[in-house]
């Protein structure tokens, strides 16, 4: 057990470019959070899913973010048209789904995006 | 909505010492779980103690513990005998009893332990 991975763990990209982010989770863990954190603020939730069925996303989630979880593994976050708003960490974490027991949720190191 | 304070933007505290982190939150449910979790500089989040709503016994974990007030909804972060590497920032996080549901974050606290 490697623990949650992230990749790229830092980008660079121009206004108006698309951007895609991968999260591979914990092996056995069936949910999968994506996270938004801005520069002194708390992480703030984005979507998640249960194996590959996307269960909630935010109202931060615009037009331009998509996210996916082919097959229940890994997950991917694309923006597109990105915008120096979109500057921030993005976070992913996974933990086992369980009505009774809130797991503990496991985060990846983030990727930190960078609009110029 | 759920809704996570940290009224304390910034932190210190000499090595060895105490030090509380405060957090209140605001919502409707009864049954909840509340969460403290630490980001040390340039490396991920990691869990530093949960708390059930439903128990009154305040959890602890080595040098940490809580002291959980539900009327107050209130739950605040006790570090003793801090360490250098408790430097890094605290978040305060709210998660709705059913299903592993995602977690709500205050704003975080910078703590500092100064040798």
């Amino acid at each position: 057990d490697t623990g949650v991975s992230q990749d790229p763990r830092h980008k660079i990209t121009k206004r108006g470019q698309n951007v895609t982010f991968r999260c591979d989770p914990i092996s056995e863990h069936n949910r999968l959070y994506w996270y938004r954190q801005t520069l002194g603020q708390g992480p703030e939730f984005l979507t998640y899913f249960q194996n590959e069925a996307q269960l909630e996303k935010s109202r931060l989630l615009s037009d331009r973010f998509s996210a996916e979880r082919p097959k229940g593994s890994f997950s991917t976050l694309e923006i597109q048209r990105t915008e120096q708003g979109d500057s921030a960490m993005y976070l992913c974490a996974s933990s086992l789904e369980n009505r009774d027991i809130a797991y503990e949720q496991y985060f990846g190191p983030g990727t930190r995006l960078t609009v110029t | 909505a759920q809704t996570v304070t940290q009224s304390q933007p910034e932190m210190s505290v000499q090595e060895a010492e105490t030090v509380t982190l405060s957090c209140t939150y605001d919502t409707s449910e009864n049954n909840y779980y509340l969460f403290w979790y630490k980001q040390p500089p340039s490396r991920q989040m990691i869990l530093v103690i949960r708390q059930e709503a439903y128990k009154q016994q305040n959890a602890t974990e080595n040098r940490f513990s809580v002291n959980f007030q539900k009327a107050a909804k209130s739950f605040s972060l006790k570090i003793s005998d801090s360490q250098l590497g408790d430097t890094a920032m605290y978040f305060c996080a709210f998660m709705k009893h059913w299903g592993n549901t995602p977690l709500v974050f205050g704003k975080g606290t910078r703590l500092s332990v100064i040798a």
